[in-house]
């Protein structure tokens, strides 16, 4: 079956950096999104990565590990705008559908 | 910054009526795409569409639901006899190529069924 895992919550504090992690088994699999979502808002997207590494992007960056099938994105200077749902998802080969996690709750304290 | 747009961005419907919700995908995007969310849930894939034709659908899009584009800019869905179960927000999205490249979102449309 297709399976992505995220933690379902985190808690972080304003100016500082989180990881949120996502973990997937899919069959096949041809790159992995990271989108943000705000309540009642529309997810948009903010970074793919199809190779292993990190692509940074700003204050946001994401890393994957194909052989792990382990993926992370990371934010960094915390800001409180920064809270939000935070989507992992993977399109699959010859697919157009994507898969998607259940998203990872992102709370940002003063 | 070109952008996908949705129409209406609410509607409430009695149940068992028929609803059809609109979608302007970005003008020079091939793929498009119909997701569900389910208040608190998790976005549920519906159906991707390409070169005039459904490529992809989900077990939930079953008989009850339909999808065109009767012209060059339009994208609907049609939901034939809805259910309260359909009560959810219907996002439309689009993309330049298939899977490989990022899907941009309408802001939704919010199905209250009653």
């Amino acid at each position: 079956g297709q399976n992505i895992d995220q933690p379902t919550e985190m808690t972080a504090t304003e100016g500082a950096i989180v990881q949120i992690n996502c973990t997937y088994q899919t069959s096949g699999f041809n790159g992995l999104f990271w989108y943000q979502q705000h309540a009642g808002e529309a997810p948009t997207f903010l970074s793919y990565n199809v190779l292993d590494g990190l692509e940074e992007k700003g204050r946001f960056s994401s890393f994957l590990s194909r052989s792990k099938g382990y993926s992370y994105l990371l934010l960094k200077e915390l800001q409180m705008k920064d809270s939000a749902s935070y989507l992992c998802a993977v399109s699959r080969d010859s697919n157009y559908q994507l898969i998607w996690g259940a998203g990872t709750k992102l709370i940002i304290k003063p | 910054e070109p952008e996908v747009t949705q129409t209406p961005s609410h509607q409430v419907t009695q149940m068992g009526q028929e609803v059809i919700l609109r979608c302007v995908p970005i003008s020079n995007h091939l793929y498009f795409y119909w997701y569900r969310q389910i208040l608190g849930q998790k976005v549920e894939f519906l159906v991707s569409f390409y070169n005039n034709e459904i490529s992809e659908k989900s077990e939930i899009f079953d008989d009850q639901f339909s999808v065109e584009r009767p012209d060059g800019s339009n994208f609907t869905l049609k939901i034939r006899s809805t259910k309260l179960e359909d009560s959810a927000m219907y996002f439309c999205a689009s993309s330049e190529l298939g899977d490989t490249q990022p899907q941009h979102f309408g802001d939704g449309t919010r199905l209250s069924i009653l």
